[in-house]
């Protein structure tokens, strides 16, 4: 059985400042989604890592995938208070069938 | 604005009543799924069509029936629910079940059952 862990799963931070989060993840694959949700909205798409050692980066988030460790990590770079929001990292378990992480509810304050 | 419409935004309903949920798209994708979403808690999959056929369904209760009419609409039936029902949710869609696409959100159904 597939599981997936995202670690920390509550973050709170100063703007300014750079943080990663963790996604590990127990069985083999070879698709890895980001996503986001802010309180009671829907979840958005940030990245699709799609082979070992992909790097995808857009403004002041950077994702990357590395499938021998299953590890995947999101890090941000001198945050800003729009990027407070939850988010996860879902794996692909084949044919879209994703097993999503706890989340990370990320707080930034000014 | 997100691009996969979902139907009524919140629904408070009995545990002897019948509605449905309805989830629709445009984008001309080939999948569509059901997710359960309990708060603050992860997404959980429900059901996966493909070309409008059933091709998961992750030992779902039977009080939850999806439908596909065609390849743009999604229904999720329910009847006789349980309390632990309530929950949001989510509709979503890909250009196919097996293209490395993600998958594309609606804004969900908060369900209340009472």
């Amino acid at each position: 059985e597939l599981k997936v862990e995202q670690n920390p799963l509550f973050l709170s931070m100063q703007e300014g400042k750079n943080y990663t989060i963790y996604c590990n993840y127990s069985t083999t694959s070879d698709r890895l989604y980001w996503y986001r949700q802010d309180p009671g909205k829907s979840l958005e798409s940030l990245f699709v890592l799609l082979s070992n050692g992909a790097v995808k980066q857009e403004g002041r988030l950077m994702a990357s995938l590395d499938t021998k460790a299953r590890l995947s990590t999101l890090h941000i770079t001198a945050a800003v208070h729009d990027l407070s929001a939850t988010y996860f990292c879902a794996v692909d378990r084949g044919a879209q069938k994703l097993v999503f992480g706890q989340g990370t509810r990320l707080t930034i304050n000014p | 604005d997100t691009e996969v419409t979902q139907t009524p935004k919140h629904l408070v309903m009995g545990m002897t009543n019948k509605k449905s949920l309805k989830c629709e798209q445009h984008m001309g994708h080939r999948a569509m799924y059901w997710y359960k979403q309990k708060a603050k808690k992860p997404p959980e999959l429900m059901f996966v069509y493909s070309y409008e056929k059933l091709s998961i369904n992750e030992s779902v209760p039977s009080r939850f029936s999806p439908e596909c009419p065609n390849s743009s609409l999604l229904n999720l039936h329910l009847h006789a629910l349980q309390p632990e029902d309530s929950a949001l949710y989510l509709c979503a869609s890909s250009q196919d079940s097996g293209e490395n696409q993600p998958q594309h959100f609606g804004d969900g159904t908060r369900l209340s059952i009472l």
